[in-house]
């Protein structure tokens, strides 16, 4: 068990940039979700794949953001035109579809946008 | 829907004190309950977790939680703090399907030498 990888950890980028963030799940898993968490809160949730399928997404996630989980094992999170309100960690974390698995998450990247 | 709310966004407690963290959850159905702990810049790692069965958890670290159906709470116990307990507590529940999970908004916990 390798755990959960993220990359990068860190990003800085200018507003109007592009980003991707990648995520590597527990092998085993095929539950991936992505979480956006930002100082002195919790996790929100984003969107979450069963395999290669995007099962949910979040209302309130914007346009921009774009995610992909094309074989069902390491899933992408890309965000278009930052602004400075994307600045914020996100996580991504896994966990077996079956029974009453936790998620494992991984350490997160952080995003700051200038 | 499900939420949880989490008592006291910063706890102070002496080395040695008992910690006490609260977590209240809202749920339509019988809920899977969980605590996490993250430290600064790290992702984070589950204490315990509730499904069903016994309604007092054991975790690491030493902490433990006890589910109580009729105050719809949730709350984590230790009985000794230690320097190392120092960090960021998260309560969360999700649905018995395990799709969705929701977190409360974090309780800081301060240690005192």
């Amino acid at each position: 068990d390798t755990g959960v990888s993220q990359d990068p950890r860190h990003k800085i980028t200018k507003r109007g940039q592009n980003v991707t963030f990648r995520c590597d799940p527990i092998s085993e898993h095929n539950r991936l979700y992505w979480y956006r968490q930002t100082l002195g809160q919790g996790p929100e949730f984003l969107t979450y794949f069963q395999n290669e399928a995007q099962l949910e997404k979040s209302r309130l996630l914007s346009d921009r953001f774009s995610a992909e989980r094309p074989k069902g094992s390491f899933s992408t999170l890309e965000i278009q035109r930052t602004e400075q309100g994307d600045s914020a960690m996100y996580l991504c974390a896994s966990r077996k579809t079956s029974g009453t698995g936790e998620l494992f998450f991984g350490e997160g990247s952080r995003l700051t946008v200038l | 829907a499900q939420s949880v709310t989490q008592l006291g966004s910063h706890v102070s407690v002496s080395e040695g004190a008992l910690v006490l963290l609260r977590c209240n959850y809202s749920s339509s159905v019988p809920p899977y309950l969980f605590w996490y702990v993250q430290y600064p810049n790290q992702g984070l790692q589950l204490l315990l977790k509730y499904t069903t069965g016994a309604t007092l958890v054991k975790g690491i670290n030493g902490f433990e939680a006890e589910f109580k159906k009729s105050e719809t709470s949730f709350h984590l116990t230790k009985p000794s703090a230690h320097m190392s307990d120092a960090a960021e507590y998260f309560c969360a529940v999700s649905d018995s399907f395990g799709n969705q999970f929701y977190f409360g908004t974090g309780t800081s916990l301060t240690v005192i030498p």
